[in-house]
């Protein structure tokens, strides 16, 4: 079964502190992976990837990908209120047409 | 870039009523629309994929009767909740894909439906 984790759950810092998000994944045929911010309504796209170890960057936010320990984490620098959200990653399966999510991380940044 | 619309926004039902939910995609034409469910504090829970003129294809354990998803056109996909309970309280999205590939997935703002 296709499986993505991500870890922590749940996570509140203070604001200026850089964190740093974790997806791991078990999947049969790996295409990408892609990480979305969700606030109080859909989800917003922020990073795709899909090669080892180029990272994708977007001002304080940026994330890598090991295809060889199957995992990816997102980071975050300088963090801000606005920052405060559950950040999702998902693995699209090759073939399957369809994108597998892990739980969610909620990050709660504090002033 | 490419905008998904759903209709309702929230919608506040009595058990045993159904539920009309629609997604359109309002600038590009989608021939494959996504149906997902969230419950608080929970990821996205992918329901069913809706492809145009032909049936959805539900993901294991989800009712298509109860479910019913009408992908009629290009750019609209409606999911039905039928005979609704308070369990089906939830938070529905869908999603569309521009292309061949689901790189490229834009999500709607989803609808809240509170079955009473």
């Amino acid at each position: 079964e296709d499986k993505v984790v991500q870890s922590p759950l749940s996570l509140v810092v203070h604001e200026g502190d850089t964190v740093t998000l974790n997806c791991s994944y078990e999947v049969t045929n790996f295409r990408s992976l892609l990480w979305y911010k969700q606030e109080k309504k859909a989800p917003t796209f922020l990073f795709m990837l899909t090669s080892s170890g180029i990272e994708k960057k977007s001002g304080r936010l940026s994330s890598i990908l090991d295809k060889k320990e199957l995992f990816s984490i997102l980071n975050i620098t300088a963090t801000q209120t606005g920052d405060s959200a559950i950040y999702l990653c998902a693995v699209n399966i090759q073939g399957a047409q369809k994108l597998v999510f892990g739980q969610g991380t909620r990050l709660t940044i504090n002033p | 870039g490419a905008v998904v619309s759903q209709h309702p926004s929230w919608v506040i039902c009595k058990s045993g009523t159904s539920v009309k939910i629609e997604c359109r995609s309002l600038d590009f034409q989608a021939t494959t629309m996504f149906w997902y469910r969230q419950f608080p504090k929970q990821s996205l829970m992918l329901m069913a994929t809706s492809n145009e003129g032909s049936k959805a294809t539900y993901e294991q354990g989800v009712e298509k009767d109860k479910f019913l998803i009408n992908h009629a056109s290009l750019t609209l996909s409606t999911l039905t909740v039928t005979s609704a309970h308070p369990e089906d309280s939830s938070f529905y999205i869908c999603s569309a894909r521009v292309g061949q590939t689901m790189d490229t997935q834009y999500f709607g703002p989803g609808t809240r439906l509170t079955v009473l």
